[in-house]
């Protein structure tokens, strides 16, 4: 079964941090783009980063540009969001999501949840 | 970013066809997809490729693409068909959601 399960997720400080994990299965990682999507409370889809296969290009979204790092471990199939200086508006549900070759994100893991408040 | 732009709320009648509009600059020369989110659920892709159904979908399901308006639109709608549903595209390598639309079955 194709499965990604994120973990990670808590309660920080403003300008702390935190690494978010996402552990693949049932399909060859090293094959797909991987991305991040967050969710703020009661708000709607927010695109964070996308890591493509084969490659260290990466790209963010402008709120998140200089302050997250997304990275993964062929080794591991495993994804990962290090998120640096973290606000309040960072708060949110975050979502580990494949690509599929048409650009569609196909598969969706079920999310760990951050929150940052003092 | 790339901005896309949802009505916040449609309203359909059992049976009835729903349709939910996304708009963006030059969206149809790029790819749609669209996503229903159920509460407490995460996203499932509807369609992809402006039109096509991933494996599972219903064919009531369907989607189109043209200028600068990506339509979704359901066939005799269901009462299982309620929830939230996001239209997204890819722009220069970052990734634009529309804010989401609830569908109302009553």
């Amino acid at each position: 079964e194709v499965q990604l399960l994120e973990s990670g997720g808590g309660l920080v400080q403003p300008g702390g941090s935190l690494r978010l994990s996402c552990a693949a299965s049932g399909f060859t990682f090293s094959s797909y783009a991987m991305s991040w999507v967050r969710q703020a409370p009661g708000k709607g889809l927010q695109w964070v980063s996308v890591s493509y296969s084969g490659t260290t290009t990466t790209y963010f979204a402008d709120s998140v540009k200089g302050r997250f790092i997304i990275s993964r471990d062929p080794s591991k199939n495993t994804l990962f969001l290090q998120m640096n200086n973290l606000r309040a508006e960072d708060t949110a549900l975050y979502y580990c999501v494949r690509e599929e070759a048409s650009r569609a994100f196909d598969i969706w893991g079920q999310g760990t949840k951050v929150t940052v408040s003092s | 970013s790339y901005e896309l732009t949802q009505p916040p709320s449609v309203s359909v009648s059992p049976g009835q066809t729903a349709s939910i509009t996304c708009s963006g600059d030059k969206l149809g020369d790029k790819y749609a997809c669209w996503y229903q989110q159920k509460p407490g659920q995460s996203p499932v892709l509807v369609i992809y490729q402006d039109k096509k159904r991933p494996s599972g979908i219903p064919e009531r399901f369907s989607g189109s693409n043209s200028g600068n308006t990506a339509t979704l639109t359901i066939s005799g709608t269901q009462s299982m068909d309620e929830a939230d549903y996001y239209c997204q595209a890819w722009d220069n390598n970052v990734v634009g959601f529309g804010g989401g639309t609830k569908l109302t079955v009553l």
